[in-house]
């Protein structure tokens, strides 16, 4: 079975562009996350959405956005690009939104802006 | 607020000798989970155990070995005879549910890198 993929693997933007990052989790899995995770730290919670709902918010500004579609793909958008949005993006999928759900996390999407 | 400890940024070790890394928590909810996740130089995290607060017995899978103290909120992991191919970074995380809406984050430590040498 596939596991989660992301697109692209690698990214570069330059400050006040916008960026889309992709994420699709294990199939029937229906809780997907996203986590920043700049070099040397350890990842940071963003989003996480459940069957299309957004069920739980980190601190990030609202740049950040993101949506989950009816086959529970999500999308990450970051607008306005600024020099400390430079990270490897982490998505990870679980079958149910709940915290007995085991996370799967993707390879990452490594942003850079230049 | 959640916050996980990891002290041990870097770890040296040769090959077959033992190694305890170290993850200290710190919450005030009285259910939580916590985790080891491994984080290889290709960048996946790969999930290595999960334990909840209910839960002190201690862990032995293999070569890998996990002391969860909730009396020093800590929850220490130990590579019995590591190997080159334990070399990586590794995280301690802690996650408590959301009320209501069972959802959850995981907070991680800053993560301590475990080199093996030949």
């Amino acid at each position: 079975d596939a596991g989660v993929t992301q697109s692209p693997t690698h990214l570069i933007k330059t400050r006040g562009q916008h960026v889309t990052l992709r994420c699709s989790p294990i199939s029937g899995h229906k809780s997907v996350s996203w986590y920043q995770q700049v070099l040397g730290q350890g990842p940071q919670f963003i989003f996480q959405y459940y069957e299309k709902e957004e069920r739980g918010r980190g601190n990030f500004p609202d740049r950040f956005s993101a949506r989950q579609f009816p086959n529970y793909s999500s999308e990450l958008n970051v607008n306005a690009l600024l020099l400390g949005d430079s990270a490897l993006y982490l998505c990870a999928s679980s079958l149910e939104g709940r915290v007995l759900s085991e996370q799967y996390f993707g390879p990452g999407t490594r942003l850079t802006v230049t | 607020a959640q916050k996980v400890t990891q002290a041990q940024t870097e770890i040296s070790v040769v090959e077959k000798e033992d190694v305890t890394l170290d993850c200290v928590y710190e919450t005030r909810d009285t259910t939580y989970y916590l985790f080891w996740y491994k984080q290889p130089p290709s960048g996946e995290l790969v999930f290595l155990i999960r334990r909840n607060s209910f839960d002190e017995q201690n862990e032995i899978s293999g070569r890998y070995s996990w002391n969860f103290q909730k009396s020093t909120s800590s929850f220490n992991f130990t590579i019995t005879a590591s190997q080159v191919v334990d070399s990586a970074v590794y995280f301690c995380a802690l996650s408590v549910p959301y009320s209501g809406a069972g959802s959850y984050q995981l907070t991680f430590g800053k993560g301590t890198k475990l080199s093996v040498i030949p």
